[in-house]
């Protein structure tokens, strides 16, 4: 049980911003928000994560609603680079990471 | 982050035969798993290699099908024994550093393992 649900698909233009959605209504206090993508042929790789607070770093912002039931990974300006199936994920500890179906971005030129 | 060195990068099996992958991690890390991707889904968690004792499987994954090791901080190997098409999938190793929800995983390219 992945515990978050996410859009199967998205579409969008290259340079333009992306908005990824995800839902995790029942997150408990302590678990993490984090986010990988998995390019093709690769394994995934990290993009972001936060607790409360939103969080930026080089590849994207991470925006967490206030109650904590959903978040949004931001990518300011997508690349064809960025086509990636992306990952939300909550995690609590010492787990490994379990992993929804994620959503397939893709980018056109 | 740790770098996470995978080998083989894929191979080709025969029905009932066994193969040990091994992962390799530039560093010292506090825990290791493994993970399969059937072809077009998701990954799904096969077991925490946990150092110097037996691994802990996740639901459906057992010892006899999935040996583990994890001699030390920085290396595992996953073996699929008496392997059936089915077993057909990409198998990727992963580490993180700490025990703490906020510690972030590396994955390494994973082993494409094809069984005929």
């Amino acid at each position: 049980d992945a515990k978050t649900t996410q859009p199967n698909s998205m579409e969008s233009n290259e340079e333009e911003p992306v908005h990824l959605p995800c839902n995790h209504s029942t997150i408990s206090g302590t678990d993490y928000i984090h986010w990988y993508r998995q390019l093709p042929s690769q394994g995934p790789e990290y993009v972001i994560h936060g607790l409360t607070s939103n969080v930026n770093n080089r590849m994207a912002s991470l925006a967490i609603a206030e109650d904590r039931k959903s978040s949004t990974l931001i990518l300011h300006r997508a690349t064809l680079r960025d086509a990636a199936v992306y990952y939300c994920i909550r995690r609590g500890g010492a787990d490994g990471l379990t992993f929804g179906k994620g959503t397939h971005l893709i980018i056109q030129p | 982050s740790a770098v996470i060195s995978q080998k083989p990068s894929r191979d080709i099996c025969q029905r009932g035969t066994s193969l040990t992958i091994q992962c390799q991690v530039d560093s010292q890390v506090t825990m290791m798993f493994w993970y399969r991707q059937q072809p077009g889904q998701s990954l799904t968690l096969i077991a925490t290699a946990n150092q110097g004792s037996e691994a802990t499987y996740e639901s459906g994954f057992v010892i006899d099908k999935f040996p583990i090791s994890r001699p030390n901080l920085t290396f595992s190997t996953l073996t699929v024994s008496n392997m059936s098409p089915e077993d057909s999938s990409i198998y990727l190793c992963s580490a993180k550093q700490g025990s703490s929800g906020a510690n972030v995983l590396t994955f390494g390219a994973g082993s494409r393992l094809t069984v005929l």
